[in-house]
């Protein structure tokens, strides 16, 4: 079983709908959980950071974080064109402050 | 403010040749990273720099990898000898604190021939 794990679709969304993105991770006791978005030949750009329980909301953008069921997950409010990136789960765990990053899932936003 | 910058872009080498790849992080984040990509697979860490000193290097591969990072500022990864395997993207990311956020630079393609 891998620690991180995420469809790797691609997940094709029409543009204006939501897109939901989940992650399941295997480490209980994790402690930070991010989302990276990737454009292709680019470099991950930070653009969630979840650390508790519940819902975060950053603009279009809202992580969703379930320790118990080790599940997070990023909606996208409004998709864009401009969101068609891959985007990868990242986790680190108590007292490791490497990331352990899913596979990552490739989204396409529909005019 | 300056993002994380790495050197070169794109490096192509022979096998059995060294390279050396550098990283600036962001002005004044004390903990540096390394990751890597290989085609098709996730991305894996490497090591963690705080400051000057190995935090973190479970991730390295095998002494054929050598990160340093002197007076705790810039760092290099030098692969000697490199191997065919060792072809991919190697990323760099840094932050303020420990378990904080995590900000890559614009990666490394390394492609071994």
């Amino acid at each position: 079983q891998k620690e991180v794990e995420q469809n790797s679709g691609p997940l094709s969304v029409p543009e204006g709908a939501i897109a939901s993105l989940n992650c399941t991770y295997s480490d209980r006791v994790s402690q930070s959980f991010f989302w990276y978005r990737q454009y292709s030949g680019k470099s991950p750009e930070l653009i969630m950071s979840i650390y508790s329980n519940g819902d975060k909301e950053d603009g279009r953008f809202t992580a969703q974080l379930n320790k118990a069921s080790q599940y997070v997950s990023l909606l996208i409010r409004d998709s864009q064109p401009s969101d068609s990136a891959t985007y990868l789960c990242a986790v680190s765990g108590q007292g490791a402050q490497k990331l352990v990053f899913g596979q990552g899932t490739r989204l396409t936003i529909n005019p | 403010e300056a993002g994380v910058t790495q050197f070169p872009s794109h490096s192509v080498i022979e096998k059995g040749q060294t390279v050396t790849l550098r990283c600036d992080p962001i002005s004044g984040h004390d903990n540096l990273y390394w990751y890597r990509r290989v085609m098709g697979k996730e991305i894996k860490f490497l090591l963690h720099f705080v400051k000057e000193s190995k935090q973190d290097e479970s991730g390295m591969p095998n002494n054929r990898f050598l990160a340093e990072r002197t007076g705790g500022t810039y760092s290099t990864l030098k692969v000697q000898p490199a191997e065919l395997e060792d072809s991919g993207v190697y990323f760099c990311a840094s932050s303020q604190g420990q378990g904080t956020e995590q900000y890559f630079g614009p990666g490394t393609r390394l492609t071994v021939t």
